[in-house]
């Protein structure tokens, strides 16, 4: 079946800084995905998606990149504040309606 | 507009017990999936409904079950309760397709003890 894994478990940064995190997945059928930020006690929010017919996607501070060719995925975070603090998913779909396989998170610490 | 609403938010339950987990997708939505999150296994995927039928099903046991009422409305349950199910239940909502956004509600806590 699909597998998504995040390369980084925990990112720290410096309020101002961009992150980035990175996500790769393992099925080349996949051709949705979405990035999601989740903080403590709360439920997955969606942050950005993007499909493949597309390589980049900009919303507000933050940027999505795909690279299908290595299976790979970021999230840019520009300027990283402290509210950016969360686990951090990736999440794949291949065209099995609401079948979403979820990567293992990536904490963001934003150091003040 | 609403988001999704879980209820109850926390529980507790014995093993051996069952359980009953509700959630009500955003006005208009069709789609309702069930995820079950731990520290270990991550966010895996229980399964779907659409239109009061279930259209898609992961990888567990058959103690999990669901359904779907005409209002889009979902119940989840799962019977012969094991401490391994203690998880946070997540359920989201989407118009219909796979590639329509998937919105959270703030889940469910259950704690089996």
């Amino acid at each position: 079946g699909e597998s998504v894994g995040l390369h980084l478990p925990t990112l720290s940064v410096q309020e101002g800084d961009n992150s980035i995190i990175n996500c790769a997945y393992s099925n080349s059928a996949s051709d949705y995905f979405i990035w999601y930020k989740q903080e403590s006690g709360k439920g997955p929010q969606f942050i950005i998606d993007i499909r493949s017919n597309m390589d980049k996607r900009q919303g507000q501070r933050v940027t999505v990149l795909l690279n299908k060719t290595v299976k790979h995925l970021s999230l840019q975070i520009a300027a990283t504040q402290p509210g950016d603090s969360a686990v951090y998913f990736c999440a794949e779909n291949s065209n099995n309606f609401n079948k979403f396989y979820f990567g293992s998170g990536t904490k963001l610490n934003v150091k003040p | 507009k609403a988001g999704v609403t879980q209820t109850p938010r926390y529980l507790i339950k014995t093993r051996g017990q069952q359980v009953t987990l509700s959630c009500s997708p955003i006005s208009g939505h069709r789609s309702v999936s069930w995820y079950q999150q731990t520290p270990g296994q991550g966010l895996q995927f229980l399964f779907e409904y659409f239109s009061e039928t279930q259209r898609n099903k992961g990888n567990f046991p058959g103690r999990f079950s669901g359904r779907q009422f005409s209002n889009s409305r979902s119940e989840m349950n799962v019977s012969t309760l094991e401490l391994g199910d203690s998880a946070l239940y997540l359920c989201a909502s989407s118009r219909a397709g796979h590639t329509d956004t998937q919105y959270f509600g703030p889940g469910t806590r259950l704690t089996v003890l």
